[in-house]
Parts: structure tokens; sequence; C-alpha cells
């Protein structure tokens, strides 16, 4: 068992739609990323939260620390917005475990 | 928000030589630095992690005297790929935390995409 779970592994919205990625993790943390990787591979970190909510413009991230559980959604999806979606979360190791990813593609 | 470049974005190399490959912190301090390398369709893979002016940590499995590591200064450390193979060919990512041994905060760099003909 990975300890970072996402899903969906593959979305396909179509434009203006509200999307949700969800992220499970098993162990324990101070605070979890998420990530935006678009095709050509450059990466960029989107949030990094410990608890409650944040957001930045159209992209809201929730973590629930009791339940070990994070969303990612992004309101009025746009096809500027496909991308692979990565959670990641560090441990007390100084290791950094990341989930497989989430494939969006938003469809005009 | 912090700021962390690659150079080069892309190389490509023939098999047998080195390839150096730059992570540097813009505009902080960069006391630790991670080394990544991502598989096609795969999840990022820790290679290791860098304190300024020590030895790099190496993930299990990750060959020390091949990927050689160098953090010389709080901006900038180096990746140098040796004897570069085909099964070398890969995206390496790098990231740096403002704090030390601190994975929580980390920017990542672009990346640079590695071809070893």
């Amino acid at each position: 068992k990975n300890e970072v779970e996402q899903s969906p592994q593959n979305l396909t919205a179509q434009e203006g739609e509200f999307i949700t990625i969800n992220c499970s993790y098993s162990v324990g943390i101070s605070a979890l990323h998420w990530l935006q990787q678009h095709p050509g591979g450059g990466i960029v970190s989107l949030f990094m939260l410990s608890s409650g909510k944040k957001k930045h413009g159209r992209l809201i991230a929730t973590i629930n620390i009791q339940e070990k559980h994070s969303s990612l959604h992004i309101t009025a999806s746009h096809p500027r917005d496909s991308a692979v979606y990565i959670c990641a979360v560090p441990n007390t190791g100084n290791q950094f475990y990341f989930g497989t990813g989430t494939s969006l593609t938003v469809i005009p | 928000g912090a700021v962390v470049s690659q150079h080069p974005s892309r190389v490509i190399c023939k098999s047998g030589t080195s390839v150096k490959i730059e992570c540097r912190s813009l505009d902080f301090q960069a006391t630790t630095m991670f080394w990544y390398r991502q598989f096609p369709k795969k999840s990022l893979m820790l290679m290791a992690t860098s304190n300024e002016g020590s030895k790099a940590t190496y993930e299990q499995g990750v060959e020390k005297d091949k990927f050689l590591i160098n953090h010389a200064s709080l901006t900038l450390s180096t990746l140098t790929v040796t004897s570069a193979h085909p099964e070398d060919s890969s995206f390496y990512i790098c990231s740096a935390s403002p704090l030390a041994g601190d994975a929580d905060t980390q920017y990542f760099g672009p990346g640079t995409r590695l071809t070893v003909l």
C-alpha cells in the first residue's frame, strides 16, 4: 500500500466544471503539498497546508488532519488547468512521499 | 514567492559522458536541497538530500558514485551524472528548503530533462 493515495488517476472535464481531486495518506504529517506538473515537466507548488483550507484564485485546498485526507478543488475549470496534480507529504524521516498524480484534461 | 531555477532545462549527451545539472535558489538561502528523479508516467522519486557544506544523504538504491551531489553554497547545488548511460535518461527535479532538514517547506525547480544517446 502506498503512503499517499490519490483519486481519480485520470479526469476529463468540460470547461467550466467544478473539479475535485482527493488525497489520502497513511503517514503522520505536519503539512501536505499540492503540486501541479504541466506537460513538459515543470512543477509548481500550489499549496502547502497543515490545517483547514487555503484558496488561490480558482483553486481551493482543504485538509482534515484527523481523517488524513485532503482535497484540491478547481472552480470554473479552464483548458489551461490541464496538468497532472500531485499530492505530496513529508514524513519525520525527511522523506517526501508523492501520490501517483491525477491527470486532468479540461476540454473547451 | 520563492524561486528555484535549474540549468540546463534540457540536455542530450552521448553515452559515457558526464552531465552537470545546477539547481539555484534565486531569492532565498537554501539550507537543504533535494534531488528527485521522475520516470515517464511515474511519481517523483527522492534520490538524495543535501545540506549546505556537508555530504549528501542518498536514498537506498541510488549510487552515490554515479550521481555526485555538491551543495557548496546556500544558493547552489549541483547534480553530476557521471558516465551517463541511456538508462539514466530521465527528468531530474530539484527542490530547495530554506530551513535545515525541513521537508515541509520545499520550492521546486522546473526540472531538467536528460536524454542519453
